[in-house]
């Protein structure tokens, strides 16, 4: 069983749609989860961080975290064309630890 | 900028030969990352740092690589003898002090191994 696993997509949505995507993690003792933002040829980009059960808001983003059942969400309303990128889910099993990244689900908007 | 630094964007090797990457992380920023990332594949752990420290190697291949973060200057991989599987994109990031905020990661060094 892979550490953290995501779906690789591509997930493809319509302009204004809502996108979800879902990544599990096995070590159920992991404390942080971040989501980043990884454009083609470019580095990646931090967008979310969640470190209790629930849901956080930021701006169009949500990340969503249920400990129980070892799941890390993330929601992007209203989506753009330029949200299109991969989405790489990364787990931290205890603070200033190393972060291990699942292989990033690739996500299409489309105009 | 105190964003992470890392130079060359772009390195090409013959194979046989030594490739240098090197990475200055944020300032405040303790905490050094190294990662592989090959086409379509997700980010792999290579190795943790902390100056003059090695924290975590656990994901560095056991012969040919090697990292340093020393009291003074960048942090340094290095590859010898090079061959083509190592090409790839190699990332490197920064966190401060107290963890748990995520990283901060630099524009990566694409390596090409001919």
């Amino acid at each position: 069983q892979k550490e953290v696993e995501q779906n690789s997509g591509p997930l493809s949505v319509p302009e204004g749609a809502i996108a979800s995507l879902n990544c599990t993690y096995s070590d159920r003792g992991s404390q942080s989860f971040f989501w980043y933002r990884q454009y083609s040829g470019k580095s990646p980009e931090l967008i979310m961080s969640i470190y209790s059960n629930g849901d956080k808001e930021d701006g169009r983003f949500t990340a969503q975290l249920n400990k129980a059942s070892q799941y890390v969400s993330l929601l992007i309303r209203d989506s753009q064309p330029s949200d299109s990128a991969t989405y790489l889910c990364a787990v931290e099993k205890s603070s200033g630890d190393k972060l291990t990244f699942g292989t990033g689900t690739r996500l299409a908007v489309r105009p | 900028n105190a964003g992470v630094m890392q130079n060359p964007r772009h390195l090409v090797r013959r194979r046989g030969q030594e490739a240098r990457l090197r990475c200055s992380p944020m300032k405040g920023h303790s905490h050094v990352y190294w990662y592989r990332q090959l086409p379509e594949e997700g980010l792999k752990f290579m190795v943790y740092l902390q100056k003059e420290n090695i924290i975590d190697e656990s994901g560095m291949p056991k012969e040919r690589f090697s990292a340093e973060f020393p009291k003074e200057g960048p942090s340094i991989l290095r590859i010898q003898q090079v061959v083509r599987g190592d090409s790839a994109a190699y990332f490197c990031a920064s966190s401060p002090p107290q963890g748990g905020r995520g990283y901060t990661f630099g524009s990566g060094t694409r390596l090409t191994v001919v």
